[in-house]
């Protein structure tokens, strides 16, 4: 079974300009996180979503970050304009309710590097 | 909101047991995940452990809880160079909200 896959693997782009990251979940889970990670800290939780719909978005900086989830399966995570602090990896998460553990399984991440 | 705390660092020899700590805030949490974090990839997710359950065992692996005290411990046996990384504890609560402690870096020497 193929884990969670995430695009591009790093990024470097000039402040101010725009960036996207890609996410494709373990099929069949419906659940779907971006967390933000910086260096030498746990991930810290962006958005998640339950299928299409975005039902905890109160750590996403709403000026600059957006996301969608327009299927329920894959999710795009945007950033415009990009800042220096804005460097770290984004890391996205899938988990499915069955067994009631809620186990979230990570990708390998973006790693972002704004100059 | 819930906190999560680890320590820093921790070295051990290769073929000594490991115990890496956590502490939570929420006595409300109702799982409890060890994560490891490798250089340049994401989270593996290791083993998890109920909010019922006290201890629980997965082949090198022990998870210690203790409610009273809001203290998990990860425990490995005979650890090896391949353990070397970064563990996260992880503490979920109400809403399906997953908070990570800042990880433990652990340093398995030969």
């Amino acid at each position: 079974e193929a884990g969670v896959v995430q695009s591009p693997r790093y990024k470097i782009i000039e402040k101010k300009q725009p960036v996207a990251f890609w996410c494709n979940p373990i099929s069949g889970h419906n659940t779907l996180y971006w967390y933000l990670q910086n260096l030498g800290q746990g991930p810290e939780l962006l958005i998640r979503y339950e299928n299409e719909e975005a039902v905890d978005d109160s750590q996403l900086p709403k000026d600059r970050f957006s996301a969608e989830r327009l299927k329920g399966v894959d999710s795009t995570l945007k950033i415009q304009p990009a800042e220096l602090g804005d460097s770290a990896v984004y890391l996205c998460a899938s988990s499915s309710r069955a067994g009631g553990s809620y186990e979230q399984y990570f990708g390998p991440g973006t790693r972002l590097t704004v100059t | 909101g819930e906190d999560v705390e680890q320590s820093l660092f921790l070295s051990v020899r290769e073929g000594d047991s490991s115990v890496i700590n956590c502490t939570y805030t929420d006595s409300s949490s109702t799982y409890l995940y060890w994560y490891k974090q490798e250089p340049g990839a994401g989270l593996q997710l290791l083993t998890y452990i109920f909010s019922n359950m006290d201890m629980k065992q997965d082949q090198r692996l022990t998870v210690l809880l203790n409610k009273k005290d809001k203290h998990l411990s990860l425990r490995i046996a005979d650890t090896q160079t391949g353990d070397s990384a970064i563990y996260f504890c992880a503490v979920r609560a109400a809403g399906n909200k997953l908070t990570f402690g800042g990880g433990t870096r652990v340093l398995v020497k030969p």
